[in-house]
């Protein structure tokens, strides 16, 4: 049973950039594997970030699109969101996930427990 | 984006009652929709996907059908652990999207 777990600050300045990793443990990253990034606050709900391949391509929520970026380290079995431009709209708990893909996308399991960020000054 | 909608937004039950969630969706997602249940601090973890495909190790009193635009999650015989919030969400297109969630509360 692959497990997650994510890191980062909890506390990022507006206009600043968020920067979390999720470790994959007791497990590996496959080549056929999918990873996924995921926000929840009490405005928005949950809400889909994007989701990045073993290979290293990455599709991402067209609403976040211009400030995201997520990459995939192999070697160190971890992936990363990067979230640029920072403003208080972006507080909320942020949950990696695998992504098990069925027909095109991908339902998500297991998720990390989350991690809480907060934007303020 | 194709928009979830959810009802009731809270759902008020008792052990051993027989409890259904309803998810439109605001255009077809075929039967790419998955159920998901949160518990207060909790990640949510998925219960069903492909509209009524049980994930493995979810106990059977949780069903999903529907099709198109329209879903239900049933739970039958509700247990005290089954009290949480409820989300559905589709993967038929990008963005992948949540609906707002049904609170499943103890009368």
């Amino acid at each position: 049973q692959v497990l997650l777990q994510e890191s980062g600050p909890g506390l990022v300045k507006p206009s600043g950039t968020l920067s979390l990793t999720c470790a994959v443990l007791d497990d590996y990253i496959s080549t056929s594997d999918w990873w996924t990034w995921v926000r929840q606050s009490p405005e928005k709900g949950l809400e889909w970030i994007g989701e990045i391949h073993h290979g290293g391509r990455a599709n991402y929520n067209p609403s976040l699109k211009s400030r995201v970026t997520m990459s995939i380290n192999k070697s160190r079995n971890e992936f990363s969101l990067t979230l640029y431009s920072l403003n208080v709209a972006d507080t909320a708990m942020y949950y990696c996930a695998r992504a098990v893909v069925d027909g095109v996308w991908s339902w998500f399991h297991p998720w990390g427990q989350g991690i809480l960020v907060t934007v303020s000054s | 984006d194709i928009q979830m909608t959810q009802s009731p937004s809270t759902l008020s039950a008792s052990v051993g009652d027989t409890v259904t969630i309803t998810c439109r969706a605001s255009q077809s997602v075929n039967s790419w929709l998955a159920w998901y249940q949160q518990k207060p601090g909790k990640a949510p973890n998925v219960l069903i996907h492909r509209a009524s495909n049980l994930k493995s190790g979810v106990p059977s009193r949780f069903s999903g059908s529907g099709s198109g635009t329209e879903f239900t999650l049933t739970i039958s015989g509700l247990q005290p652990e089954d009290f949480a919030i409820y989300y559905c969400k589709q993967y038929e297109s990008s963005p992948l999207t949540f609906g707002g969630g049904t609170r499943v509360e103890i009368k």
